[in-house]
């Protein structure tokens, strides 16, 4: 069975740092990897997400991710930390296949300190 | 490109009625769409995987009677809360995906129920 465990329901960083939101993942087979950022009373919006092929993928808003199947990793950086970074990010795997189903992690809130 | 919306956004009812929740994918067709639950301050919780055409496939702990699926068309899946309680207040959203996708969801906006 799939799992996502996100280390750190609270993560806050001083505008202009770096950021870094973790995440460790379960998974039998290969997975298909997402990070989500979640707005106040909003849905979801995808900022990256890892197939195959390159495991160091580039998202919108200057974030990135690097797959690291030898630490079963695939953890979220951003190099300097905007106000507008502040929001909730979901970790979530896929086992691929036959199924989408995603499977998420219980959510970082980032905090962006002036 | 890949936007779902849903409607309505915000919806409050009183205990015991009934309350539908649209959700559309406008620019593509969505083979499957997602239905999820979301308590204040915690994850997605998946509800049930709905194929175009056929019955939905509900999480275990879900109760099938009770939140009802419709998927008609490619483009328009609905959750009705039958019988609505209090406990029932939450936050739900849609997702949508389509074959070449991917594996990509594209999530709605979200509609904030509140039972009184």
């Amino acid at each position: 069975a799939q799992s996502v465990t996100q280390l750190g329901s609270h993560v806050s960083v001083s505008e202009g740092a770096l950021v870094l939101l973790r995440c460790n993942y379960s998974s039998s087979v290969p997975p298909y990897l997402f990070w989500y950022v979640q707005y106040p009373n909003q849905g979801l919006q995808l900022l990256l997400k890892y197939t195959t092929g390159a495991t160091l993928v580039k998202g919108i808003n200057g974030f990135e991710a690097e797959f690291k199947k030898s630490e079963t990793s695939f953890h979220l950086t951003k190099p300097s930390a905007h106000m507008s970074d502040a929001a909730e990010y979901f970790c979530a795997v896929t086992p691929g296949g036959a199924t989408n189903k995603l499977i998420f992690g219980t959510g970082t809130l980032l905090a962006v300190q002036p | 490109g890949a936007v779902v919306s849903q409607h309505p956004s915000r919806v409050i009812c009183k205990s015991g009625t009934s309350v539908k929740i649209e959700c559309r994918s406008l620019d593509f067709q969505a083979t499957t769409m997602f239905w999820y639950r979301q308590f204040p301050k915690q994850s997605l919780m998946l509800m049930a995987t709905s194929n175009e055409g056929s019955k939905a496939t509900y999480e275990q702990g879900v109760e099938k009677d009770k939140f009802l699926i419709n998927h008609a068309s490619l483009t328009l899946s609905t959750l009705t809360v039958t019988s609505a309680h209090p406990e029932d207040s939450s936050f739900y959203i849609c997702s949508a995906s389509f074959p070449s996708g991917a594996y990509e969801q594209y999530f709605g906006p979200g509609t904030r129920l509140t039972v009184t």
